[in-house]
């Protein structure tokens, strides 16, 4: 297996454009999650699918950001407005099992976004 | 509000040493709790986990203890290698993990 794919690996843009992130789970897995690391505030939890399904988007950090899973094997987070703020590295994880299960979580490469 | 704290200055040791990484979590009770190794450039890659009835959790080089009363865990390397170096990120769980800030670990020869 391929493991957690994320696309792209970099992406830099001027403040204001829309930004798209994706990602492909592990065949198999029916979790996903959408993660944002800064040196300052570490890794938080954006978003969490389950079955497709959005379970807790409670870290979402405003209107400004929305995800989908269009299918089960799919991602897309996207901002739109960007902000110079909103510049971090963006990782996805999947897992076989919910996140209140005893279930280890598989991480993608991430995309390191610049928003200039 | 829950807080996980782990050491935010990075942890020199030499080869062959034991290395012990703390993390520290208030405000909630969680069900397991999780260790994640992660290199410069690359996503966390799970190590362990261990749950609330579990003292402690081996796995080759590396023990985890889980403590509720102090609401602790230590994870421990044995005969450290300049491999071992990275960040460690604990991650305790109730209905979601939540990760610490990470502790970066170097192991020198």
């Amino acid at each position: 297996d391929a493991g957690v794919i994320q696309s792209p690996r970099h992406e830099v843009t001027e403040m204001g454009q829309e930004v798209t992130l994706r990602c492909k789970l592990i065949s198999g897995h029916n979790s996903l999650f959408w993660y944002r690391q800064t040196m300052m505030r570490g890794l938080e939890l954006l978003i969490y699918f389950n079955n497709n399904v959005p379970i807790d988007d409670s870290g979402m950090p405003e209107d400004r950001f929305s995800a989908k899973m269009p299918n089960a094997s799919f991602s897309t987070l996207k901002i739109q407005p960007s902000e110079p703020r909103d510049s971090a590295v963006y990782f996805c994880a999947s897992s076989l099992g919910p996140a209140e299960g005893y279930n280890e979580q598989f991480f993608g490469p991430g995309t390191r976004l610049t928003v200039l | 509000s829950q807080k996980i704290e782990q050491n935010s200055e990075a942890l020199n040791i030499q080869e062959g040493k034991t290395a012990t990484l703390t993390c520290n979590y208030t405000n909630y009770s969680p069900a397991y709790l999780q260790w994640y190794r992660q290199d410069p450039g690359r996503g966390p890659v799970f190590l362990l986990l261990i749950r609330e009835n579990e003292k402690e959790k081996r796995k080759e080089r590396l023990k985890v203890t889980f403590d509720t009363t102090l609401k602790q865990s230590l994870f421990h390397i044995t005969a450290s290698q300049p491999a071992d170096s990275a960040t460690y990120l604990c991650a305790p769980n109730t209905d979601k993990l939540i990760f610490g800030t990470g502790t970066r670990l170097q192991v020198f020869p």
